[in-house]
């Protein structure tokens, strides 16, 4: 069965300070990948996608970047990071040439930043 | 284009009935519907595609009006358990699940 691994749980960082979340999945292959950002009450924001090992498509201009480097694993990443940046960082994935597929998200990342 | 969701916020007891509804200003290929509780990731419900095909929960049920774009979620005999943020989430022709969700409708089942 296919499962979604995504860390730190939480985090506070001080602002000006690196970001680098990491999501890994498992039990499947070339999956879609995807990492959300959800504001306190609020809906959920895509910031990047990527279909492949390498491929990476922003949503929204931002402070943050993404990175796929493996075929299950995804990444993001900021240089420094502003009080802005703070939220719940949700990774989801659905299957290839997923259409009218379910999204399946990880536990997400509270991060706080200070 | 965000899609709008109605009402922001129910309460209900234990054993009504609501209606969840979601808008969109553009033509969807498919609607998806996820509860999330107070800090946890969403649960995916239900998928409703364009042509009519549903996928998801025996007790949850929805419909999907293409020419209207929009999607209604109907909770019947609500539980305690049915509490937290429903969020719709759309998909136009092209991009598969890259899916773009509204605000959410907070429900509440009190006993």
């Amino acid at each position: 069965s296919q499962t979604i691994h995504q860390w730190p749980a939480t985090l506070v960082q001080p602002v000006g300070s690196p970001l680098s979340l990491e999501c890994t999945v498992e039990g499947t292959s070339n999956p879609n990948l995807y990492w959300y950002r959800q504001a306190a009450g609020r809906g959920l924001q895509l910031l990047f996608y990527s279909v492949g090992i390498g491929q990476i498509s922003s949503e929204v201009p931002q402070n943050l970047s993404a990175s796929r480097p493996q075929d299950r694993q995804f990444i993001l990443s900021s240089k420094k990071l502003l009080l802005s940046d703070s939220g719940f960082y949700l990774c989801a994935w659905s299957p290839v040439g997923g259409r009218g597929t379910e999204a399946f998200f990880g536990q997400g990342t509270r991060l706080t930043v200070v | 284009q965000q899609p709008v969701q109605s009402p922001q916020a129910v309460i209900l007891r234990e054993g009504e009935d609501a209606v969840i509804n979601c808008s969109s200003s553009k033509a969807l290929y498919s609607v998806h519907w996820y509860r999330q509780k107070h800090g946890e990731a969403p649960v995916f419900l239900m998928i409703l595609l364009k042509g009519g095909e549903q996928k998801g929960h025996e007790k949850i049920s929805a419909s999907f009006n293409e020419k209207k774009q929009q999607s209604s979620l109907y909770l019947t005999a609500s539980q305690l358990s049915y509490s937290g943020t429903y969020f719709c989430g759309t998909a136009p022709e092209t991009s598969g699940s890259r899916l773009t969700f509204g605000e959410g409708t907070q429900l509440t089942v009190n006993p």
